[in-house]
């Protein structure tokens, strides 16, 4: 079955700082992939969709400047958040859809949990 | 806009009961796809179960099964023989290649008890 990794699946870091969120299609190729956050017992909030080398389009409200999306190849995208702080810790889970035409799910990563400290 | 309603927060069953968890939603499209996704405690998402709008016949994926009611715009999930591992956060969600992205409703939280 079509497989999503991401890593790392915790990171801790001091606020300040900026950390990078990996997301691998692994045995299918992804021309789009989603961004997504998750607060605690709540839905899933799309931040951004990327397609493979053009620029990701942030959902309104969401800071493209503290949120860098790149998809720099058809298994790869990364989400890094910039000068990180305590209300930015959250859960964030990666998508992606199959480049294959007519395909429609989205196959999801196991996410990754980020606290800013 | 597209919006996705889940109206029972929070639903219990007995192992081995059947469950019926609510989904409708708002669209002035013709064509479109609805999801299930399940989320257990160790947050994978899951797809569960799918159904294009186009088609009048409700999908089946072994104990899981949909009602597909295109005109009341209405979705919901069969569960039946419920095992303890369908507790989770299961999460209806909506797509359209208009707007190429899933929307999602805000999930029914489903225990599953002895």
């Amino acid at each position: 079955g079509a497989v999503v990794s991401q890593h790392p699946s915790w990171v801790i870091c001091k606020s300040g700082t900026s950390v990078k969120i990996e997301c691998r299609s692994l045995d299918f190729q992804a021309t789009t992939m989603f961004w997504y956050r998750q607060f605690p017992k709540q839905s899933l909030m799309l931040m951004a969709t990327s397609n493979e080398g053009s620029k990701a389009t942030y959902e309104q409200g969401v800071e493209k400047d503290k949120f860098l999306i790149n998809h720099a190849s058809l298994t790869l995208s990364t989400l890094t958040v910039t000068s990180a702080h305590p209300e930015d810790s959250s859960f964030y889970i990666c998508s992606a859809r199959d480049s294959k035409p007519g395909v429609y799910e989205q196959y999801f990563g196991p996410g990754t949990r980020l606290t800013v400290t | 806009a597209q919006t996705v309603t889940q109206s029972q927060p929070e639903m219990s069953v007995q192992e081995a009961e059947t469950v019926t968890l609510s989904c409708t939603y708002d669209t002035s499209e013709s064509d479109y796809y609805l999801f299930w996704y399940k989320q257990p405690p160790s947050r994978q998402m899951i797809l569960v179960i799918r159904q294009e709008a186009y088609k009048q016949q409700n999908a089946t994926e072994n104990r899981f099964s949909v009602n597909f009611q295109k005109a009341a715009k209405s979705f919901s999930l069969k569960i039946s023989d419920s095992q303890l591992g369908d507790a989770a956060m299961y999460f209806c969600a909506y797509f359209t290649g208009t707007a190429s992205k899933l929307t999602f409703g805000t999930g029914t939280r489903l225990q599953v008890t002895l």
